[in-house]
């Protein structure tokens, strides 16, 4: 299946800074998706990115799809303790079947 | 209430046994997964249905089997050949774009 890479795997910040997680793919992409899962729980969509250089923002989180649709970023600004959890993205050339990367896990310290 | 149902939350496994995991779902998607989670691994792609009847294997479909006799339900049977089913299992129906998932089943080996 269409392989996206992740990074980084874990990521432990103080409350109010700062997150990013980067999605790269060898190949370009239709669109990408972006998931969150708390501890204990399961993976909720986020957003969908579909054109070159997209940007979407949702509150303090800030979504980009890159201009060869190759990777893509999701930024938190001023984080909370409630961005806990593990971010996903997920890709798919074509077709209903999405492929995950394997996640950032972000801790946040108040 | 909307949504996939995912039964039993915990599954025990023995040696050589097989176990059926349930997925219901009311949503009136046409299209059904099962993922499998191991901890840093991701999501991977075991089954997906794209209508009643038919299925494809994913990433990992070895050692284990589906059926989707109707729309609603799409079970999964960890049988005897799967040699590491302890995961979690997750699974999810979709629009064109979103997954939704369940709430998962945790299958360890006794």
């Amino acid at each position: 299946g269409q392989q996206v890479m992740q990074i980084p795997q874990y990521q432990h910040v103080q409350e109010g800074e700062d997150f990013t997680t980067y999605c790269n793919s060898s190949t370009t992409l239709s669109n990408i998706q972006w998931y969150k899962q708390r501890p204990g729980g399961h993976p909720v969509f986020l957003i969908q990115l579909v054109k070159s250089g997209e940007v979407k923002k949702q509150k303090r989180l800030t979504f980009q799809f890159g201009e060869a649709k190759k990777n893509s970023s999701l930024h938190i600004t001023a984080t909370q303790t409630t961005d806990v959890g593990t971010y996903f993205c997920a890709a798919s050339n074509s077709g209903y079947a999405l492929n995950f990367g394997k996640g950032t896990s972000l801790l946040v310290t108040p | 209430d909307g949504g996939i149902t995912q039964s039993p939350k915990y599954l025990f496994r023995k040696e050589g046994q097989n176990v059926t995991l349930s997925c219901e779902q009311n949503l009136n998607h046409d299209a059904m997964y099962w993922y499998r989670q191991d901890p840093g691994q991701g999501l991977r792609l075991i089954y997906y249905s794209q209508i009643v009847n038919d299925f494809q294997k994913g990433d990992i479909a070895e050692g284990y089997s589906v059926s989707r006799e109707k729309k609603e339900s799409f079970p999964l049977t960890v049988t005897s050949a799967q040699k590491n089913p302890t995961a979690f299992y997750l699974c999810a129906s979709s629009t064109r774009i979103e997954l939704f998932f369940g709430s998962g089943t945790q299958l360890s080996v006794l």
